[in-house]
């Protein structure tokens, strides 16, 4: 299985700051990687697919980028409700797997 | 809109079975596959399998493979999965979520509210 890996596991920013998170594959996976977002209480949300696409109706203030084994993800200026957890997923081989997420809070 | 309603809350003792429902609208369900996750508590995501709805073929984690069946029933719109041989250390929120596309699976576009599968004796 594929190994994925994401860091910070936390962070705290302030409203308005630029947060990136990273991560990372144990093997090479192209492009074929998406980001979730997932606030307390609810399912998932599908924010960036294929590295670096932005999915429908989702705020430009998201962004991922990288290919290969190393990802980052970006909140060009983070708001307060963006406070969740983040979690990378490859497709490049089943099974799918997920980073183990990066809990975001606001100060 | 695409929606995906799940059953609702289920509470099993070890050993037994249980079978969650995922009703499709907003789409062709046969159209794209169907994907089922699962959320222990306090934990990260863990993906179960999928079922191409159109062909009925299946493919899941080979960790769950002799316990999980994914099933459909096209004429109402319904994925289905079932675990068997529950142990304590499947109580988890359950997931189905859609393809983004009809074709390559693996990005999740949208997502039921979860079943919430307890074991306990």
């Amino acid at each position: 299985d594929i190994q994925m890996t994401q860091s910070p596991s936390s962070l705290s920013a302030s409203v308005g700051d630029r947060v990136t998170i990273t991560c990372q594959a144990s093997q090479d996976i192209n492009t074929y990687l998406s980001w979730y977002q997932q606030k307390p209480g609810k399912a998932p949300r599908l924010l960036i697919y294929d590295a670096s696409n932005l999915e429908t109706g989702v705020p430009s203030r998201f962004s991922g980028s990288g290919s290969g084994t190393d990802f980052t993800f970006t909140i060009s200026s983070l708001q307060p409700e963006d406070i969740a957890t983040y979690y990378c997923q490859q497709y490049e081989n089943l099974p799918f797997t997920f980073g183990p997420g990066t809990k975001v809070d606001v100060k | 809109q695409v929606q995906l309603m799940q059953s609702g809350a289920e509470v099993k003792k070890p050993g037994a079975s249980v079978k969650v429902s995922c009703k499709a609208s907003g789409y062709t369900f046969t159209g794209y596959y169907m994907h089922w996750l699962r959320q222990a508590p306090g934990q990260g995501l863990e993906w179960m399998g999928w079922i191409n709805p159109d062909s009925d073929v299946t493919k899941s984690a080979q960790r769950f493979q002799g316990r999980v069946t994914m099933t459909r029933d096209t004429s109402i719109s319904t994925a289905y999965m079932e675990l068997t041989r529950l142990r304590s250390d499947d109580t988890a929120m359950y997931y189905c979520a859609r393809d983004r596309r009809d074709y390559a699976p693996g990005t999740l576009a949208s997502w039921g509210q979860g079943t919430l599968v307890t074991v306990s004796s």
